[in-house]
């Protein structure tokens, strides 16, 4: 069954930090850009990070840079995030999302994970 | 706040055509950049509706459809089933600066 499988959430102290990660089944993985949305409570999406099939390009929105990596292994078909300094902003549900290629620079998520609530209390 | 604006709520009793509304600028939608569409059920995770702004994944029924014009998009669902209640969010990509990927504020539909 391809599907992605988010863990590594929960509460989280101000300024502390938690390293989710995605098991990834089903589809070869290392074929794909991967990356992270996240939902805060009763909100909106919000895209969090992106990375290249290799590693060797990632991306993060303005809002974490700095304090979020992200990274993968492609032999455990696993995607990661560590995230620091941690802010009660930052709590939401965090989703895992497969990155498709549509046309030459386009992108867009065909596949999502069923996600993992961070939360850090102000 | 969201790059790209869509109305906060539609409505339709079963069996009519709504249509959900996303408008961005001339560096994201207005650009080289097609339009996407995710259906998030309650409590549940989004799912991809519609890509590259009219192509439906497989297992999506043609009930749902997309349109484009300029640096506006449209999504139409026709024929509405009180199952089709959910939140609807339109995104993009903008490379201007570093790549990202835009969503827009959603849309919550209600069918009456």
């Amino acid at each position: 069954e391809v599907q992605l499988v988010e863990s590594g959430g929960g509460l989280v102290q101000p300024g502390g930090s938690l390293r989710l990660s995605c098991a990834a089944s089903g589809f070869r993985f290392s074929s794909f850009w991967m990356g992270w949305v996240r939902q805060a409570p009763g909100k909106g999406l919000e895209w969090v990070s992106n990375i290249k099939e290799d590693g060797s390009e990632r991306y993060f929105v303005d809002s974490v840079r700095g304090r979020c990596a992200i990274s993968r292994d492609n032999a455990k078909n696993s995607l990661d995030m560590q995230m620091n300094s941690l802010r009660a902003e930052d709590t939401a549900v965090y989703y895992c999302v497969r990155v498709r290629k549509w046309r030459l620079y386009d992108r867009y998520l065909d596949l999502w994970g069923r996600g993992t609530l961070v939360t850090v209390p102000t | 706040q969201s790059v790209l604006t869509q109305p906060p709520s539609v409505s339709g009793a079963p069996g009519q055509r709504v249509t959900i509304s996303c408008t961005g600028n001339t560096s994201d939608i207005g650009a080289i950049y097609d339009v996407h569409w995710y259906q998030q059920l309650p409590g549940t995770a989004p799912k991809l509706l519609i890509y590259g702004d009219i192509n439906r994944p497989s297992g999506v029924p043609d009930r749902f459809s997309g349109s484009r014009s300029g640096t506006s998009a449209s999504l139409a669902i026709s024929g509405l089933q009180t199952e089709d209640e959910a939140d609807y969010y339109c995104q993009s990509y903008d490379t201007s600066l570093s790549p990202r990927v835009l969503f827009g504020g959603g849309t919550r539909l209600t069918v009456l």
